[in-house]
């Protein structure tokens, strides 16, 4: 069966800090990847999603990048974080295709101070 | 494009009763359709998806949502909840066309069932 793993659980960052989350699926190949912000536990707000390793599309401009060093790793950075940039941060999967529905990771709480 | 509307914020129902959390969609083609339940401090967990087919899909936990094409709604449905049911429910839509793997969220809906 497949796996999705995120890492910190929580996270408390001072304004101006590095960022870096990471997600890892286990049990399937190939996976599209989705990292999600969530405020307030309301909307999901998709910022990155990866079809393939090296493949990123940035759904929205912002201080933060994402990387896909391996076929079911996904990371997620920052060089300098904002006050803006707190929030449940969440990473998904999907097969490649099909219905392509989505698979969540535990989530990370990032506040930023 | 694809859109997605959750008409309410917020659901109360008494345990034992029906439940209805309401759903419509816009997409260009055919649409896949999904409804996920994330319980706080969670991420979200897939519950049904419409792909086509018989309008009324059954899921986990007692779900079943009722796709609409005319009306294009997604509706989810419980013939009877539970307190453990109180949740935020996110419908989702992606249209079956190509390889557009993205798919569209509504804000979200949240489910109280009382005692």
């Amino acid at each position: 069966s497949q796996t999705i793993h995120q890492w910190p659980a929580t996270l408390v960052q001072p304004v101006g800090s590095p960022l870096s989350l990471e997600c890892t699926v286990e049990g399937t190949s190939n996976p599209n990847l989705y990292w999600y912000r969530q405020a307030a536990g309301r909307g999901l707000q998709l910022l990155f999603y990866s079809v393939g390793i090296g493949q990123i599309s940035s759904e929205v401009p912002q201080n933060l990048s994402a990387s896909r060093p391996q076929d079911r790793q996904f990371i997620l950075s920052s060089k300098k974080l904002l006050l803006s940039d707190s929030g449940f941060y969440l990473c998904a999967w999907s097969a490649w295709r099909g219905s392509r529905e989505q698979y969540f990771g535990p989530g990370t709480r990032l506040t930023v101070t | 494009a694809q859109s997605v509307a959750q008409p309410e914020d917020q659901v109360n129902v008494a345990e034992g009763n029906p439940l209805t959390v309401k759903c419509t969609y816009s997409v260009s083609g055919n649409p896949y359709l999904f409804w996920y339940v994330q319980y706080p401090n969670r991420g979200l967990q897939f519950l049904l998806k419409y792909i086509t087919g018989d309008n009324l899909v059954k899921g986990s936990y007692g779900f079943e949502a009722e796709f609409n094409k005319s009306q294009t709604s997604f509706h989810l449905k419980k013939p009877s909840a539970l307190v453990s049911d109180s949740a935020l429910y996110f419908c989702a839509v992606r249209e079956n066309r190509g390889n557009a793997g993205k798919s569209t969220f509504g804000d979200g809906t949240t489910l109280t069932v009382k005692p």
